[in-house]
């Protein structure tokens, strides 16, 4: 069980256009998701913390207004990358967790590779 | 605020040999503490978990840790490495804080295993 959903786990996009990235949990339902961002050879940087009905927490540093996240489900969160531009070219990874209680562990996506041309 | 470091960016051992990569940790009160593996292109994958009772804990594929919290160490370990045991490991540690809470993961260590 705890398995956890992303899609699409490749993309390319031409500069300038958008592109949503889905997270689902298909068989528990997750309070809480978290979106990455990770880098060649590199550990995990973490964009953002959302909650199921309520805005994300973004962490410093991350444009809330480039990256849009929506969690308008307990099994459902979207991170839509506005105006894309090469550098944001990267691996982008969600996780999904019970929430305070019960099981303490996340659970990841796939990733999604996303290429900006 | 809780961290977690990993001091090696690679590990080399022998297929066959006991393998260990390292992890310390720094945190207030008690810390929840897990290993995940990443393949190439992949998300991550849950090995185990520490967060009370016995200090050493098993997890997934022949892995285990042992926590000691005098050293505050969290060192993952397997008896016998494999070839596919060759991945990116990364600790990570939960922070919780004002009823939200999130992980916080170390810089990953390479690891390869040689047939």
């Amino acid at each position: 069980g705890a398995v956890v959903s992303q899609h699409p786990s490749r993309v390319i996009c031409k500069s300038g256009t958008s592109v949503k990235i889905e997270c689902r949990s298909l068989d528990f339902q997750a309070t809480t998701m978290f979106w990455y961002r990770q880098f060649p050879k590199q550990s995990l940087m973490l964009m953002a913390t959302s909650n199921e009905g309520s805005k994300a927490t973004y962490e410093q540093g991350v444009e809330k207004d480039k990256f849009l996240i929506n969690h308008a489900s307990l099994t459902l969160s979207t991170l839509t990358v506005t105006s894309a531009h090469p550098e944001d070219s990267s691996f982008y990874i969600c996780s999904a967790s019970f929430g305070l209680r019960g099981r303490t562990e996340a659970f990841f996506g796939q990733g999604t590779r996303l290429t900006v041309v | 605020a809780q961290s977690v470091a990993q001091p090696e960016d690679q590990v080399n051992v022998a297929e066959g040999n006991p393998l260990t990569v390292k992890c310390t940790y720094s945190v207030s009160g008690n810390p929840y503490l897990f290993w995940y593996v990443q393949y190439p292109n992949r998300g991550l994958q849950f090995l185990l978990k520490y967060i009370t009772g016995d200090n050493l804990v098993k997890g997934s594929y022949g892995f285990e840790a042992e926590f000691n919290k005098s050293q505050t160490s969290f060192h993952l370990k397997k008896p016998s490495a494999l070839v596919s045991d060759s991945a990116l490991y990364f600790c990570a540690v939960r922070e919780e804080a004002s009823g939200t809470y999130k992980y916080i993961f170390g810089t990953g260590t390479r690891l390869k295993v040689l047939a």
